[in-house]
């Protein structure tokens, strides 16, 4: 059961770089989240998406892009990476949409630290 | 704006100790409410409440919503070490799929 798979776990970037988060479910769940969590802090929605080819901005969208090709993957972006993205990032995913299902699945996270 | 508010931060209790974990939201068109605990890495679910004073549980676990008081609870009974964790509570606007978080109360339960 392979469920919500994250990749990398951890990175380093130096600031001005690029990279993209990759999220990939086998669950075929239409919902897709990105989060991304300080520390000592509760989790922040980034980005999310209801289906192939829709997305949406969450809470903190600035500084990183989305897109949904496939069911199956919802890849995050960072274009230039900055000291104030230091942060774990967490994709989920849900079958229907929060309100008529009880839980999200998440991913183990990406810990990505920006110098 | 939108928020919610977790008390305590932080708490130490020993094992065999009942907690009692608070939650309380400032929420325009309030959906539901979720909490989840937190171990080493991903959030894993716990509860979501709709409806106001129907106690959910599950095992040791139990949380009950008030609507009227704008919060809601997380009990955990006899204590064990395997339930230290952060306990988060977020919640759901209706019509919407943004879940908002609180920072989280980090619980500690020693031997």
């Amino acid at each position: 059961n392979a469920g919500v798979t994250q990749t990398p776990k951890f990175r380093i970037l130096k600031i001005g770089q690029s990279m993209t988060l990759q999220c990939t479910q086998d669950m075929n769940h239409n919902y897709m989240y990105w989060y991304r969590q300080d520390p000592g802090m509760g989790l922040k929605l980034i980005y999310y998406s209801v289906g192939a080819g829709i997305t949406d901005k969450g809470e903190v969208p600035n500084g990183y892009n989305v897109s949904r090709s496939t069911t199956e993957d919802f890849p995050l972006r960072l274009e230039l990476a900055a000291p104030s993205q230091t942060s774990v990032y967490f994709c989920a995913s849900s079958y229907l949409p929060q309100a008529t299902n009880e839980k999200l699945f998440f991913g183990s996270g990406t810990q990505l630290s920006v110098l | 704006e939108d928020k919610v508010v977790q008390s305590p931060l932080s708490l130490v209790v020993h094992e065999g100790d009942t907690v009692t974990l608070n939650c309380s939201y400032e929420v325009t068109n309030f959906r539901s409410l979720l909490w989840y605990k937190q171990e080493k890495k991903a959030p894993t679910f716990l509860f979501m409440l709709t409806s106001s004073g129907i106690e959910k549980k599950s095992g040791r676990l139990s949380s009950i919503l008030d609507k009227k008081e704008l919060s809601s609870i997380l009990n955990i009974t006899a204590t064990q070490t395997g339930d230290s964790a952060i306990y988060l509570c977020a919640f759901l606007q209706g019509g919407s799929e943004k879940l908002v978080f609180g920072k989280g109360t980090k619980l500690t339960v020693n031997p």
